[in-house]
Formats: C-alpha cells, structure tokens, sequence
C-alpha cells in the first residue's frame, strides 16, 4: 500500500513570493490533515478535511493561507505572500473513517520551505 | 483543551542501556495517546497507541508503554538501545471521537552512544 505522498520536498523561496504544495493521501482515506512543524517543535494541525469539507481550520491564517481538497482526494496548501516566518516542514497525513476507532494518522515525509 | 509535556528536549543513552522518554498529558476528556518517532527529514511513524484497552502498550521496534492515568503520564520505554534508535520522539494526545486532531508534545531527541 502507496503511503503518503507529498511534493515537492523541499522548496527554496524568496519572501513575498507563492508557494504551493500537494499532498495525495492513502487510497480511501477520507480525512485529510496539514500540520505546520517549526524547528524544534512538535506538528501544529493547520487544517483538517472530512472528504472536501474543511471541518477544522481554525488554527490556519487565513490572511495569507488558503487550502483546497477537491473531489476529496488530492489537497493543495498555499502560502500567499510568503513570509520569514513560514520557514518551517508541512507536514500531510491521512487516516479512514475505520481508523477512528484509534484516530491513527498515517504522515507525509513533508514539504521542507525555506523562505529567504 | 488538550495538552502534552515532554520532560527532556534531549535523551542520551548507551547502546545496550534503557531507553525511558517521559510524556505527561491534560486531557479534559478520557484520551487516545500515541508515540511517534520521526528520523531526520523523513514523515513522523506510528510507535505505539493507546486506546482504552490494554493499559500496558507494545509498540515496533521493542518499544512499550505504560498509561497510568492516576499519573497522567505515557512514558516510552525500550529495555536495550540500539544505534538505529537514534531519532526524535513525539507524544501526542487526541480525544476520542473519529477523526481528531493530534496534540503533540515538543519531541525529544534520542542520542544512542556506541
């Protein structure tokens, strides 16, 4: 079974500058999370999607952030501009409605953004 | 409102020795509780979970954990280190409704000394 898949892994911008990534879950998971890890830190959820409905996403900036998961499959997480601050490792993970009996959350290698 | 301590930014271990990386959780509800461990530029991996059943955990890898709720605690233990568990460790704290999010503790790096 395909795990996680992200891209690019790495992504080198300059500030002020977009900047996208995608993330295509486990086959048949139906939630889909993006979670922001800062340096020496632990994940921080951003956005949390039940199929294509954002049911959770209270913690993204929504000034500078946006994030779309159509067809409930595939997501993409935008930066708009970019900031300093934003340097950081986006992380995506998944899991299935089966999977809530344990709420496990299968993870990305992530999407590692240095803003310059 | 959820939370989760990890006592300890960094562990030091020699090879052969016992691994114990403490977490303590708040949880205003009876909780789900995992490790993660997450090598260098890779995704975090699923260790262990606790789910209400079987208070004493065996996760991959030889590690285990025990929840004692009268302690709030989940502390991770392996009785014998390897150089390949040389990594960083999250725990994490959810409730127990279907599909939650994750809380997770700010990790604790693990040296395995030869």
């Amino acid at each position: 079974e395909a795990g996680v898949v992200q891209s690019p892994r790495y992504k080198i911008i300059e500030k002020k500058q977009p900047v996208a990534f995608w993330c295509n879950p486990i086959s048949g998971h139906n939630t889909l999370y993006w979670y922001l890890q800062n340096l020496g830190q632990g994940p921080e959820l951003l956005i949390r999607y039940e199929n294509e409905e954002a049911v959770d996403d209270s913690q993204l900036p929504k000034d500078r952030f946006s994030a779309e998961r159509l067809k409930g499959v595939d997501s993409t997480l935008k930066i708009q501009p970019a900031e300093l601050g934003d340097s950081a490792v986006y992380l995506c993970a998944s899991s299935s409605i089966g999977g809530a009996v344990s709420n496990e959350q299968f993870f990305g290698p992530g999407t590692r953004l240095t803003v310059l | 409102a959820q939370s989760v301590t990890q006592l300890g930014s960094h562990v030091s271990v020699s090879e052969g020795a016992l691994v114990l990386l403490r977490c303590n959780y708040s949880s205003s509800v009876p909780p789900y509780l995992f490790w993660y461990v997450q090598y260098p530029n890779q995704g975090l991996q699923l260790l262990l979970k606790y789910t209400s059943a079987a208070t004493l955990v065996k996760g991959i890898n030889g590690f285990e954990a025990e929840f004692k709720k009268s302690e709030t605690s989940f502390h991770l233990t392996k009785p014998s280190a390897h150089m390949s568990d040389a990594a960083e460790y999250f725990c994490a704290v959810s409730g127990k409704g279907g599909s939650e999010k994750l809380v997770f503790g700010k990790g604790t790096k693990l040296t395995v000394n030869p």
